[in-house]
């Protein structure tokens, strides 16, 4: 168990809808990242937070956003899906700004129908 | 733009024997490289990791090479395990660019022990 809990674990819907994916970090732990991982692809970096302030910003799509709230969970919201957007996302988190590793979520399987 | 590329897809290995898989990379701004194992319906795990300062660490049956001047390392595994079958991410991190501390990931080597 690597502490991060991601929720829910299995997503299916319709295109054209709106979905959040919901991370909550190791304790402790203020960065947040988020990755999709595609079939068959490596982890395509989305989006970092740290302690509420959004950080980088990777290949996320306009379509998509993320937050981080105060009490250092965060959240990733899906508009407008389209069945390409069919993936896992994963969440990872880690101590510090410059971290030595990230320690990652189980992921939320979304499947775009 | 790929900048970490791991160009075997797939490795099978006997058990008992040694499992390398290769990562290449081309930001030269990357400092610090990492490798995670993903089992199917998991998150990956972390591994065992190295510092641009370094060019060898060990952890148990586990080894990372880096060889900064050709951009590239490796991960050593010795003896192979069935319990090794997973897919191995490369990863790496400017962590002395501040702001930019991601992680850039390779596309994966599926590594199958065979028994």
């Amino acid at each position: 168990d690597s502490g991060v809990t991601q929720t829910p674990k299995h997503l299916i819907t319709a295109t054209g809808q709106r979905v959040t994916l919901r991370c909550s970090p190791r304790s402790g732990d203020l960065s947040v990242y988020w990755y999709q991982q595609s079939l068959d692809q490596g982890l395509q970096f989305l989006i970092q937070y740290y302690n509420g302030e959004e950080r980088a910003k990777g290949n996320i799509l306009e379509r998509f956003s993320a937050q981080q709230f105060p009490d250092l969970h965060s959240e990733l919201n899906l508009s407008s899906l389209e069945l390409g957007d069919s993936a896992l996302y994963f969440c990872a988190s880690s101590v510090i700004r410059a971290y030595t590793e990230a320690f990652f979520g189980q992921g939320t399987r979304l499947t775009v129908v | 733009d790929q900048q970490v590329k791991q160009n075997s897809p797939s490795l099978s290995v006997q058990e008992g024997r040694i499992s390398i898989l290769n990562c290449d990379y081309t930001n030269s701004m990357f400092d610090y490289f990492l490798w995670y194992k993903k089992y199917p319906a998991e998150g990956p795990t972390f591994l065992i990791s190295i510092s641009s300062i370094k060019d060898k660490n060990e952890d148990g049956r586990f080894t990372v090479f880096l060889n900064k001047s050709a951009k590239h390392l490796s991960l050593h595994i010795v003896p192979s395990q069935p319990g090794d079958s997973a897919v191995y991410f490369c990863a790496a991190s400017a962590r002395s660019n501040f702001g930019n501390e991601k992680l850039t990931f390779g596309t994966g080597t599926r590594l199958t022990i065979i028994p």
